[in-house]
């Protein structure tokens, strides 16, 4: 079957670090993206894996390791715009979400 | 910079009543996606486009569900004979190739009532 699992909330402090876990089980595989989604607005994109590591985006990174299924969104000086829901998604023979993880950011 | 826009904003529609809900996506990109996403819920695809044809659909589209191409910039999603569960934000994306990050339009808000 297909499955998508990631907490669904995590809370942290104005400039500290947070790391989203991802774990998968897709039909296929071509590529593992994370989606920034505000309450009321449209997913926006924000990284995308498909070759195992880290892949450096400002202060956002993503990992990806696809032998284990797994991925995660790194945080870094994190700020109150960050709260928001954090969407795992997987390219495989279609294009699967999470759930998502409510990140709330506190001062 | 380019965006995916969809109109209307929000939709409200009697039970077996048809709706369109419509999208232009951005101008040089070739995949185009239809997502659902029920209030505090997921977002559950539905269908993709390519080449004038659906690519891959989900189990969600049924018969109910037809999408179009009806000329070189709108790309549609009609649902024939809406159902109180159809209520959802309609999103639609696009992206340059099929495994590209996909840009989301702002949604369409659909209440059946």
């Amino acid at each position: 079957g297909q499955n998508i699992d990631q907490p669904t909330e995590m809370t942290a402090t104005e400039g500290a670090i947070v790391q989203i876990n991802c774990t998968y089980q897709t039909s296929g595989f071509n590529g593992l993206f994370w989606y920034q989604q505000h309450a009321g607005e449209a997913p926006t994109f924000l990284s995308y894996n498909v070759l195992d590591g880290l892949e450096e985006k400002g202060r956002f990174s993503s990992f990806l390791s696809r032998s284990k299924g797994y991925s995660y969104l790194l945080l870094k000086e994190l700020q109150m715009k960050d709260s928001a829901s954090y969407l795992c998604a997987v390219r495989g023979n279609d294009m699967r979400f999470g759930a998502g993880t409510r990140l709330t950011v506190k001062p | 910079e380019p965006e995916v826009t969809q109109t209307p904003s929000h939709q409200v529609t009697q039970m077996g009543q048809e709706v369109i809900l419509r999208c232009v996506p951005i101008s040089n990109h070739l995949y185009f996606y239809w997502y659902r996403q029920i209030l505090g819920q997921k977002v559950e695809f539905l269908v993709s486009f390519y080449n004038n044809e659906i690519s891959e659909k989900s189990e969600i589209f049924d018969d109910q569900f037809s999408v179009e191409r009806p000329d070189g910039s709108n790309f549609t999603l009609k649902i024939r004979s809406t159902k109180l569960e159809d209520s959802a934000m309609y999103f639609c994306a696009s992206s340059e190739a099929r495994d590209n990050e996909q840009f989301f339009g702002p949604g369409t808000r659909l209440t059946v009532l």
